[in-house]
């Protein structure tokens, strides 16, 4: 199957960590993705990882991918306001292969 | 990255018209896709638009609903046919190209109404 599972909210102050998991299905997935929505936009791509990696880290980004579990998660450092908006998660088999996204979780920041 | 501009941004159409989105790349493109977002969810793939030849479409998608062109390697158009209300959603194009490394990346999307 394909199915990416997320928990749809998350609430966190301003400056403190915010950890967003997502479980998926398909263990031969090969790359992971997690992509931004702000409110009235597209998406945008934030970060990937390989499922050979364990950990990406990009800035205030961290990504760690447990394969054997399939279970990705997403950690921002220091969260901002701006930090606010849908995550998703997201997979694909190999390159040039359709992307299958998570549900989404909504991030709020507390000021 | 890529510039993908998408047009319409937004639409509000009565039932049982038909709109046409168009997609253009900036750069080379490997492959194209058009989502669905329908309100308060998550994306759901329509189809892969195959430059040259007809679209794949993904179970629970039609051609005839809808119709996908993709003239050459870099423009895509996707039709939402005889509209009704369940077809409200933003419509996404998006786009793996040699600049973006094969990653996936959107336009804007564009959020049609149908009353």
């Amino acid at each position: 199957g394909e199915d990416v599972e997320q928990s749809l909210f998350l609430s966190v102050r301003e400056g403190d960590s915010s950890v967003i998991n997502c479980t998926y299905t398909d263990s031969s997935s090969t790359y992971l993705y997690w992509y931004k929505q702000e409110p009235g936009a597209g998406l945008q791509l934030l970060t990937y990882i390989f499922s050979n990696m364990d950990m990406k880290q990009d800035q205030r980004l961290t990504v760690l991918l447990n394969k054997k579990d399939t279970h990705l998660s997403l950690r921002i450092a220091d969260t901002q306001t701006g930090d606010s908006a849908i995550y998703f998660c997201a997979e694909s088999k190999k390159s040039y292969q359709k992307v299958t996204f998570g549900t989404g979780t909504k991030l709020q920041v507390i000021p | 990255s890529a510039v993908i501009s998408q047009k319409p941004s937004r639409d509000i159409c009565q039932r049982g018209t038909s709109l046409t989105i168009q997609c253009q790349v900036d750069s080379q493109v490997t492959m194209m896709f058009w989502y669905r977002q329908q309100p308060g969810q998550s994306l759901t793939l329509i189809a892969t638009a195959n430059q040259g030849s007809e679209a794949t479409y993904e179970s629970g998608f039609v051609i005839d609903k809808f119709p996908i062109s993709r003239p050459n390697l870099t423009f895509s158009t996707l039709t939402v046919s005889n509209m009704s209300p369940e077809d409200s959603s933003i419509y996404l194009c998006s786009a793996m190209t040699v600049a973006t490394n094969e990653k996936l990346f959107f336009g804007s999307g564009t959020q049609l109404s149908v009353l």
